[in-house]
């Protein structure tokens, strides 16, 4: 499996402010996603990260929150915008190779962020 | 769209006893079901995982089990370790490849009393 590592591994920031996190992988992949796992939760999609198009979200999460990005095949990054209180949680990312009958994610260590 | 119930939410077990969390789902069309375990301060590690074309699948000393016709498939764990406690999900995906979403449980935190 791929290695992956997110940058930075915790944080805390006030209200009203923006934090981008970033990932990498240490191998070229087709799929890349970012998922929310609030405290004590199991974890939701947030989007798909495209390569060279805009990102794919899913219902309830828009582009002016979390504006995501991908240059290329090995890294993303997502950014939380304009934070509250309810978007203290563990951000997460996955991959996949995205060839046909191979469905296995994998996903990084996670930022544990935390809004005051 | 997919919907995936897992239970029990906790499960104490003492070590060297087997350990079975469940999990169903509503979508037919669902053809991958994942297992992940979740460590304190760690992002979650696929353990094992199944296909709808098959049964059972065993590894070591973990082993998955899907019925397909009830929509349930089963996580058994046996001879527990300490180092099994965690939290654990299951998960459905419809797709064919991992540009398929992966819809998760609630997840079961299990505990290994020693």
């Amino acid at each position: 499996s791929a290695v992956i590592s997110q940058k930075p591994s915790r944080d805390i920031c006030q209200r009203g402010t923006s934090l981008t996190i970033q990932c990498q992988v240490d191998s070229q992949v087709t799929m890349m996603f970012w998922y929310r796992q609030q405290p004590g939760q199991s974890l939701t999609l947030i989007a798909t990260a495209n390569q060279g198009s805009e990102a794919t979200y899913e219902s309830g999460f828009v582009i002016d929150k979390f504006p995501i990005s991908r240059p290329n095949l090995t890294f993303s990054t997502l950014t939380v915008s304009n934070m509250s209180p309810e978007d203290s949680s563990i951000y997460l990312c996955s991959v996949g190779r995205g060839a046909a009958a191979d469905n296995e994610q994998f996903f990084g260590p996670g930022t544990r962020l935390t809004v005051l | 769209g997919e919907n995936v119930e897992q239970h029990p939410s906790t499960l104490s077990v003492q070590e060297g006893d087997s350990a079975v969390i469940k999990c169903t789902y509503s979508d037919s069309a669902s053809n991958y079901f994942p297992w992940y375990k979740q460590e304190l301060g760690k992002g979650p590690q696929l353990i094992i995982d199944i296909r709808s074309n098959v049964g059972e699948k065993k590894d070591q000393r973990i082993a998955v089990t899907l019925n397909k016709t009830a929509k349930h498939f089963s996580l058994h764990i046996t001879e527990t370790q300490p180092e099994d406690s965690a939290v654990y999900f299951c998960a459905a995906s419809p797709g064919y490849s991992s540009a398929s979403k992966i819809i998760f449980g609630s997840g079961t935190r299990l505990s290994i009393r020693p």
